[in-house]
């Protein structure tokens, strides 16, 4: 079985501060991860996902992420954050050797920027 | 142009009336999700179909349906809407082509249903 843990429902930064959304998972087989984000009143988007290719992942806008197996993490950093990066961040594992892709949600982080 | 589109976008309607949610997309994917989120649970798995002929139940299925018209159409239905089903809910796609896509989906805007 699968599950994801988000560590923070809320995390305030100052903008040009850095971020860290903090992800836990658990998974019988070889895991997918993604980070999505949701902007208000928008879908979401991919911002990063991890398929076994680095454990250090670059994504979109700035963001980054880190697969640590031995700690069953995937939190996801930016070193200076920004106001339009206000927004709510999902955390996603799937398992990887399977044909159906079912994923699984963590509860999500609201990330708040002030200025 | 959007490649999940949704529609409508918000709707408001009253217990015991039917509703049909509609997704299109254009991106050439087999398979279709539905998923409903509500607030401080994250996202939650409907339906879902891997072609036109291949329709499963998801974690939450009690209370919808669904119809796959065609691959680029599913469409969720509440026959009888109530207060619980209140929710914003997403469609999403995902092309089982190709081992770097595999996985990934991608959302529509979502629809924002309130049953009164």
């Amino acid at each position: 079985a699968q599950s994801v843990t988000q560590l923070d429902s809320h995390v305030s930064v100052s903008e040009g501060t850095p971020v860290l959304l903090r992800c836990n998972y658990s998974s019988s087989y070889s895991p997918s991860l993604f980070w999505y984000v949701q902007h208000p009143n928008k879908g979401l988007q991919l911002l990063l996902k991890y398929t076994s290719a680095a454990t250090l992942v670059k994504g979109i806008n700035g963001f980054e992420a880190e697969f640590k197996k031995s700690e069953t993490s995937f939190h996801l950093t930016k070193p200076s954050a920004h106001m339009s990066d206000a927004a709510e961040y999902f955390c996603v594992v799937s398992p990887m050797n399977t044909g159906f892709q079912k994923l699984v949600f963590g509860t999500g982080t609201r990330l708040l920027v002030s200025p | 142009d959007a490649d999940v589109t949704q529609t409508p976008r918000n709707r408001i309607t009253k217990t015991g009336k039917r509703i049909m949610l509609e997704c299109s997309q254009t991106k050439g994917h087999d398979r279709m999700y539905w998923y409903r989120q509500d607030p401080g649970l994250g996202l939650r798995l409907i339906y879902y179909s891997f072609d036109v002929k291949d329709i499963n139940k998801g974690e939450i299925s009690d209370g919808y349906s669904v119809s796959r018209q065609a691959q680029a159409k599913f469409s969720l239905s509440l026959e009888s809407a109530i207060p619980n089903q209140t929710a914003l809910y997403f469609c999403a796609t995902s092309d089982a082509g190709t081992p770097s896509s595999y996985n990934e989906q991608f959302f529509g805007p979502g629809t924002r249903l309130t049953v009164l």
